[in-house]
């Protein structure tokens, strides 16, 4: 069973200071590692997508990739309340569709 | 804009009848799933298509059926509802090979009783 790890949370920043998300995976064979918002009872969002190893910045987000240590990271600046919400990591391994993380929790404090 | 529609939003029923949740996708993508999505477990996999007359079984595919008979549609049937089928159902697709990222789309949030 391919499993991607993440903690749960919840993850507490003070708003404008950086909010750092950590994901593990199994699957050595995985390529390809996506970041997702989720807000309380609405559908996950695609925040950042990431293929190759080092970083991938769009706005206030970072990416991080190392598939030698099987870890992804998710970045955010400049946290504002907006950015409180669940972040699943998502990874395509060798088999179909994505594997999924179970979420950290994020709450920006104002 | 092009978009991803699920529905019913959402839908109340009872053990042992079949249900079908509607997912329709405007963006012309090729590869379209099915996910279950339940507190402490995370989103799984149900079933996916590839293509017009193509699917395939997830990670959790027991008592679920979908059929891909055009691009935009892929229903997903409970033959016979059970209570541990109660959760909240995503759709998402996507075009190109399958590392390409999904895009969802808002949920069905299905109670059988």
């Amino acid at each position: 069973q391919k499993e991607v790890e993440q903690n749960s949370g919840p993850l507490s920043v003070p708003e404008g200071a950086i909010a750092s998300l950590n994901c593990t995976y199994s699957d050595r064979g995985s390529q390809s590692f996506f970041w997702y918002r989720q807000y309380s009872g609405k559908s996950p969002e695609l925040i950042m997508s990431i293929y190759s190893n080092g970083d991938k910045e769009d706005g206030r987000f970072t990416a991080q990739l190392n598939k030698a240590s099987q870890y992804v990271s998710l970045l955010i600046r400049d946290s504002q309340p907006s950015d409180s919400a669940t972040y699943l990591c998502a990874v395509k391994g060798t088999a179909d569709g994505l594997t999924f993380g179970k979420g950290t929790h994020l709450i920006i404090q104002p | 804009d092009a978009e991803i529609t699920q529905s019913p939003r959402h839908k109340i029923t009872e053990t042992g009848r079949q249900v079908t949740l509607a997912c329709h996708q405007t963006w012309n993508h090729n590869n379209m799933f099915w996910y279950r999505q339940d507190l402490g477990h995370g989103l799984r996999l149900i079933h996916y298509s590839y293509g017009v007359q193509d699917t395939n079984k997830g990670e959790v595919s027991d008592g679920y059926s979908v059929s891909r008979s055009n691009t935009e549609d892929l229903p997903l049937t409970l033959e016979s509802a059970a209570s541990s089928q109660t959760s909240v159902y995503f759709c998402a697709s996507s075009q190109g090979t399958p590392d390409q990222p999904q895009h969802f789309g808002d949920g069905t949030r299905l109670s059988i009783l």
